[in-house]
């Protein structure tokens, strides 16, 4: 049964850089398959797509969101992680790792979500 | 304001039909496959439906997608109040280069 982990602090500064990891059990992150990626949702908002990234380090981003944000891979860990520079409150979010299949649209698993919060 | 609109809430009675619209544009549901997810109270979001009309395995028949246009529908038959549930849509948008979600609909059953 895959099982998709995040962690990572819950509460970050203004203008600093939030960063989480997402810890694969249960499949590995080194599959073919599958892209990995990271989904939020500010409190009373809609999901909105970060980005993902395949097991060959290949990267897609949201535009509004490109500058500051980076997915990286780590293989030898079963990890990935999402790193979103120069925050600000309009950051504080829950934020999903997830997995998605035939591409970057369909999710086919969730993690449970961390709430992150920008505050000084 | 998301870029796919969904109805804030619905509600039915056990064991009715209940159906979710999700209304996007040209650039989106319009020109790519819908999925859709279901989150109960306190879990993660769980893949109901897929390009458009696919369960994944495990996913009974109650429930249902179809697309019409730039417009997509969710049914759930024979309501059971373990269907209680956030429920959200979700394609790719051409024009943004971006996944696109609804903003939810949040089914109650009576």
């Amino acid at each position: 049964q895959l099982q998709l982990q995040e962690s990572g602090p819950g509460l970050v500064k203004p203008s600093e850089t939030l960063s989480l990891t997402c810890t694969v059990s249960g499949g590995s992150i080194s599959s073919r398959s599958y892209y990995w990626g990271w989904i939020r949702q500010p409190p009373g908002k809609g999901l909105e797509w970060i980005g993902n990234i395949y097991f060959n380090g290949s990267t897609y981003y949201n535009p509004s969101l490109r500058s500051r944000v980076t997915i990286s891979v780590d293989t030898s860990k079963n990890q990935f992680s999402l790193k979103l520079s120069s925050v600000t409150a309009a950051d504080t979010a829950v934020y999903h790792c997830s997995r998605t299949i035939f591409g970057v649209v369909i999710v086919s698993a969730w993690g449970q979500g961390t709430l992150v919060t920008v505050s000084s | 304001q998301s870029v796919l609109t969904q109805p804030p809430s619905v509600s039915a009675a056990p064991g009715q039909k209940v159906t979710i619209s999700c209304s996007g544009s040209s650039s989106n549901i319009g020109n790519d496959y819908v999925s859709w997810y279901q989150r109960l109270p306190g879990t993660a979001p769980k893949l109901l439906i897929y390009d458009n009309d696919k369960r994944p395995s495990g996913i009974p028949d109650r429930f249902s997608g179809s697309k019409s246009d730039t417009s997509a529908t969710l049914g759930i038959t024979g309501l059971q109040t373990g269907d209680e549930a956030d429920y959200y849509c979700g394609t790719w948008d051409s024009s943004l280069s971006v996944v696109v979600f609804g903003g939810g609909t949040k089914l109650t059953v009576l």
